[in-house]
């Protein structure tokens, strides 16, 4: 299995409402990632997870909250979040942060805040 | 922190055309450099890669060449298609470690039939 999977694809939300993304990989990956991008803009970083505990976070406003359970999941826990924060989610992997190499990425999930 | 430039922001070649890129970076630790390529509605993904130690690398039609002395490297797309049109994004990690890449703002290319 060579893939990211993140759920759900699709997602609209209310200022107030609390939601989760989920990403998943099963490549044995020790690195993962959360990215935002807007429409025509390249990826941001948002978080780094290294060996599950949190590595980077490029100064992400805390209405943002990641999570990994686990070494095969990455969860973004959203809480009061704002209607510029619509974007394409997106969740990475590679083999570990110790050297640069390829990032898989998932197929994001689309957020619409209202 | 790293600085990360493409240029052109659009291109357009006919299908069969050659297609390049540049990409110009700011930190000079960095050491790997990647291609991403992203199709609309669709995720990035890793095209080709070269790494600081090369001066070129190649992969069927894609090739990359790198000039760190002049921190840039580009991408070259011969006898494009149209399977080849969607957004080109380099990126530059500002070291050796990390996954903590800077993307260039990208490249949009069409490849006209």
């Amino acid at each position: 299995d060579t893939e990211v999977t993140q759920t759900p694809k699709h997602l609209v939300m209310g200022m107030t409402n609390k939601k989760s993304l989920k990403c998943e990989q099963h490549m044995g990956h020790r690195a993962m990632y959360w990215y935002k991008q807007k429409a025509k803009k390249p990826p941001e970083l948002m978080f780094v997870y290294s060996y599950e505990k949190l590595s980077i976070n490029e100064s992400v406003p805390s209405r943002f909250s990641p999570e990994c359970p686990n070494s095969s999941l990455l969860n973004l826990h959203l809480h009061a979040l704002q209607p510029e924060d619509s974007a394409l989610y997106l969740c990475a992997s590679s083999p570990s942060d110790l050297l640069n190499t390829e990032a898989f990425f998932g197929q994001g999930t689309r957020l619409t805040v209202v | 922190g790293e600085n990360v430039e493409q240029h052109p922001s659009t291109l357009s070649v006919q299908e069969g055309d050659s297609a390049v890129i540049k990409c110009t970076y700011s930190d000079s630790a960095s050491n790997y450099f990647p291609w991403y390529k992203q199709e609309l509605g669709k995720r990035p993904q890793l095209i080709i890669d070269i790494r600081s130690n090369v001066g070129e690398k190649k992969d069927q039609r894609i090739a990359v060449t790198l000039n760190k002395t002049a921190k840039h490297f580009s991408l070259h797309i011969t006898e494009t298609q149209p399977e080849d049109s969607a957004v080109y994004f380099c990126a530059a990690p500002p070291d050796n470690y990390g996954q903590n890449f800077v993307f260039g703002p990208g490249t949009r290319l069409s490849v006209l039939p």
